[in-house]
């Protein structure tokens, strides 16, 4: 029983697409994250919500727009995708006690920008 | 700010081989320790943590001590495997609403 998921695990989509990533957690955490890993492994934080509230919006362009319908999901909608945005898109999941605990992360989306 | 300092990769092992990843840290006040892993084509997986100064996080062999006065997190095996292959990520996560921090990961090939 998967903890964080995501879909699709792959998507490769051409430029000036739309496209929509899902992601669920079954822990009952009240907060969810989003983090791109760019080609050199690097983990940067995109947005997280607490319940349904967006608390963090790092410098992201406003193509990528998060969208929370419940504590259970965190859906990420890129518009208009740019090769740049190729990445593997990693969600995660954290309860209120975090530091003791850490996230837990989905096992991420490779998108591919042709 | 927070930010996560560790070895640059890749690094490569003999099967038995002591391993040493180095991670620093810079952060206000008193941030809770991580060590991720990521398998190749997976995500990525807690390892192992420590939430305040000198404890020690251990898990499959893997350990790490949380030295506030040095502001480091080194994880250390005494004895690695081929399936240890992976990029280890070290992570830091300071209180408030300031995400998880990570390192830039360190990759580790270990050779049978």
């Amino acid at each position: 029983d998967t903890a964080v998921s995501q879909t699709p695990k792959y998507l490769v989509t051409q430029m000036g697409n739309d496209k929509s990533i899902k992601c669920e957690q079954n822990l009952g955490h009240d907060t969810m994250y989003w983090y791109k890993q760019d080609s050199k492994k690097f983990l940067k934080i995109m947005f997280s919500y607490n319940n349904k509230e967006l608390i963090i919006n790092e410098t992201v362009p406003n193509r990528f727009s998060p969208k929370s319908p419940d504590k259970a999901h965190l859906n990420l909608h890129i518009n208009s995708l740019e090769l740049g945005d190729s990445a593997v898109y990693f969600c995660a999941s954290s309860q209120p006690s975090a530091r003791e605990g850490g996230y837990t992360f989905g096992s991420g989306t490779r998108l591919t920008v042709v | 700010g927070n930010s996560v300092t560790q070895m640059e990769g890749p690094v490569t092992l003999s099967e038995e081989a002591f391993l040493t990843i180095n991670c620093t840290y810079t952060a206000t006040g008193y941030p809770s320790l991580f060590w991720y892993v990521q398998y190749p084509g997976e995500g990525l997986q807690l390892l192992l943590k420590a939430t305040k100064a000198d404890d020690k996080g251990s898990n499959k062999g893997f350990e790490a001590t949380y030295r506030k006065e040095t502001t480091s997190f080194h994880l250390e095996k005494g004895s690695v495997q081929v399936s240890d292959s992976a990029v280890y990520f070290c992570a830091l996560l300071n209180s408030g609403n300031t995400p998880l921090v990570f390192g830039k990961g360190t990759r580790l090939s270990v050779i049978a």
